[in-house]
């Protein structure tokens, strides 16, 4: 069964690097999500993408944060200066509708640990 | 925000016994979802319930919807130890936004 897949599983760096986290969303699906959670916190929304381009972010989305589809597969994440807050489970999912958003399909995240 | 804030944080039930938790939010939505997560899982679709309708089910899953009261709850039947899990509500919005909940800490025992 198709699935959704992240690298890394988990990533340590240090505070102030750059860290780029990628996924391969399902190959038929057109709008790409990423969502973080902080250890025991709720899964809070970062940012939509459609079309090559971001459809909507939310206010933790700021300049710090970036997503890229560099080719026909990949789907990133760049977090260019880290901070320790930014230590969380980081989450991407696609869905293949438009319209009314269905069923989200996620991938088993890349765990984010900021030192 | 229109997030859904689950309702009780946690549930201990014997195996077995049936486990309920629900789900109120804000605002007026097209859908709600219910996930389910594993312990440092990724989250994991398990019903989806549009604004229309009142109750769907799924396997041992019974959804409903009640949007006057603005609220939903997950019912699992019979539950096995493989139902532990955290259990969260995602509404969606006119803004096509799946926005979680806090989610239930769901353990069952043996």
């Amino acid at each position: 069964e198709p699935e959704v897949t992240q690298t890394p599983s988990h990533q340590v760096t240090q505070m102030g690097q750059e860290v780029i986290l990628r996924c391969v969303p399902i190959s038929n699906h057109l709008y790409f999500y990423w969502y973080r959670q902080i250890l025991g916190q709720k899964v809070e929304f970062l940012v939509s993408f459609y079309n090559n381009e971001i459809s909507e972010k939310s206010e933790i989305f700021d300049d710090q944060f970036s997503v890229e589809r560099p080719d026909g597969s990949n789907f990133t994440l760049k977090i260019r200066s880290t901070k320790l807050e930014d230590s969380a489970m980081y989450f991407c999912a696609s869905t293949p509708l438009g319209g009314e958003t269905g069923e989200l399909f996620f991938g088993e995240g890349s765990r984010l640990t900021v030192l | 925000s229109q997030q859904g804030e689950e309702d009780p944080q946690a549930l201990s039930i014997q195996e077995g016994e049936n486990a309920t938790m629900n789900c109120s939010y804000k605002t007026s939505i097209n859908n709600l979802q219910w996930y389910r997560q594993n312990s440092g899982r990724g989250l994991v679709h398990l019903i989806l319930i549009r604004s229309n309708e009142r109750e769907k089910h799924s396997g041992r899953l019974r959804v409903t919807l009640d949007t006057s009261k603005k609220s939903s709850s997950l019912l699992i039947t019979a539950s096995r130890a493989a139902d532990t899990a955290s259990y969260f509500c995602a509404t969606v919005g006119g803004d096509y936004k799946l926005s979680f909940g806090a989610g239930t800490t769901v353990t069952v025992r043996a």
